[in-house]
């Protein structure tokens, strides 16, 4: 089975804009988690969708935000960039999510100028 | 927020020799994995042992588990400079539904020629 795909996997963009990153989840895998991670808070949960619906979420300001759809593909957005949300975005997909392994993406590494 | 700390921070040890990370968290846990991460890429799953193991071996790898001490390491046996990565644990709390880990500081492991 193809492994979990990231796009983009790199990403330049300047304060004020927003951005959308895409996760594809392993086939089959409902679960699909989103993490930030940076040099000085490390690896951060962001949220989890499960079945196009956002079933937990991190301590994160409403300008992330992410959605599902049906065929399990995530997309997460941030809106309002600021420089301090540069960091490598990982994305984790896993069958039911029900505590289980989870299979992480190459990430998205965005910079924000 | 980090659900707590790696020891060490960093470690460096000639290939052949064992290499042993602890990782501590402060909740209760459902179960705890362990990760590797090679240069900022994404994170490969490398196992998982739940609240109610104590010990678990794959390949290489030996896992322990500390409910009590709320504890764990991960020992990897005849190191190779391939294993040179950074680890991370990670925590899945009891109750509730879906993924939200939880990750340790991590342990820079480098094994050198």
């Amino acid at each position: 089975k193809a492994g979990v795909t990231q796009t983009p996997r790199y990403l330049i963009k300047t304060r004020g804009q927003q951005v959308t990153l895409s996760c594809s989840p392993i086939s089959g895998h409902r679960s699909v988690s989103w993490y930030q991670q940076t040099p000085g808070q490390g690896l951060q949960f962001l949220f989890e969708y499960f079945s196009e619906t956002q079933r937990n979420k991190g301590n994160f300001p409403g300008r992330f935000s992410g959605r599902q759809f049906s065929n399990s593909r995530s997309e997460m957005n941030v809106s309002t960039l600021e420089l301090g949300d540069s960091a490598l975005y990982l994305c984790a997909s896993s069958l039911q999510g029900a505590q289980e392994t989870q299979y992480f993406g190459p990430g998205t590494r965005l910079l924000v100028l | 927020s980090q659900q707590g700390e790696e020891d060490p921070q960093a470690l460096s040890i000639q290939e052949g020799e064992n290499a042993t990370m602890n990782c501590s968290y402060k909740t209760s846990i459902n179960n705890l994995q362990w990760y590797r991460q090679n240069s900022g890429r994404g994170l490969v799953h490398l196992i998982l042992i739940r609240s109610n193991e104590r010990e678990k071996h794959s390949g290489r790898l030996r896992v322990t588990l500390d409910t009590s001490k709320k504890s764990s390491s991960l020992l990897i046996t005849a190191s190779r400079a391939a294993d040179t990565a950074s680890y991370f644990c990670a925590t899945d709390p009891p109750g509730g539904g879906g993924n939200k880990l939880t990750f340790g500081t991590g342990t820079q492991l480098k094994v050198e020629l």
